[in-house]
């Protein structure tokens, strides 16, 4: 099956500073890519979809200034936390669809700890 | 708005036993359903996907079934092992699109 990656796999950064979040598509295209945060105990949470070649579109409640989205290629799309908090400490993970069925396929998943 | 709901929320079993996990839908205008299986601290591992045209998809002991007109799907999971301790969780697209939305998931512990 189609393969998804994120980098890095976990950060851990100071309150104020901004980290990003890379997510690539390796053996297929992507116009499209979504995020997703995941709290400790609670679902996946869809955050906004990355669309190559334009703005993205964030889910209602989700702060466009605060995560920045670039999918400046067909292969990659990037989330930028900025001016990080200790409640943005959270899992976030990316997907990417397939053409033809649909089928969503899941990068393993950054893990974002903020002190 | 499409709204998921898993039933139920956590479940304890023996090893042996054969479980269902329950997951409904709201808006029945879907593309697919998919169940993903999710170890603590870790990321998704897709188990099996549902084409709207279809009724069911197994894989080894694993078998989904959809039926759209109720909003509902099944995951049924034969001969329970410890191994497969995890949060099992299913996902539609979103009324009108593709994106996925979660249920709340089901979080099993098999015994030994």
């Amino acid at each position: 099956g189609a393969v998804v990656s994120q980098h890095p796999s976990w950060v851990i950064c100071k309150s104020g500073t901004s980290v990003k979040i890379e997510c690539r598509s390796l053996d297929f295209q992507a116009t499209t890519m979504f995020w997703y945060r995941q709290f400790p105990k609670q679902s996946l949470m869809l955050m906004a979809t990355s669309n190559e070649g334009s703005k993205a579109t964030y889910e209602q409640g989700v702060e466009k200034d605060k995560f920045l989205i670039n999918h400046a290629s067909l292969t990659l799309s990037t989330l930028t936390v900025t001016s990080a908090h200790p409640e943005d400490s959270s899992f976030y993970i990316c997907s990417a669809p397939a053409r033809q069925t649909y089928e969503q396929y899941f990068g393993p998943g950054t893990r974002l700890t903020v002190t | 708005k499409q709204e998921v709901t898993q039933i139920p929320a956590a479940l304890s079993v023996p090893e042996g036993e054969n479980l269902v996990l329950n997951c409904s839908f709201t808006d029945s205008a879907i593309y697919n359903l998919q169940w993903f299986r999710q170890d603590p601290g870790k990321g998704l591992t897709s188990l099996l996907l549902i084409q709207s045209s279809q009724r069911e998809q197994t894989s080894g002991r694993l078998n989904a079934s959809l039926d759209k007109s109720s909003g509902r799907s099944t995951l049924y999971i034969a001969a329970s092992q410890p191994g497969d301790s995890a949060t099992y969780l299913c996902a539609v697209p979103g009324s009108g699109t593709y994106k996925y939305i979660f249920g709340t998931g089901t979080r099993l512990k098999v015994l030994a």
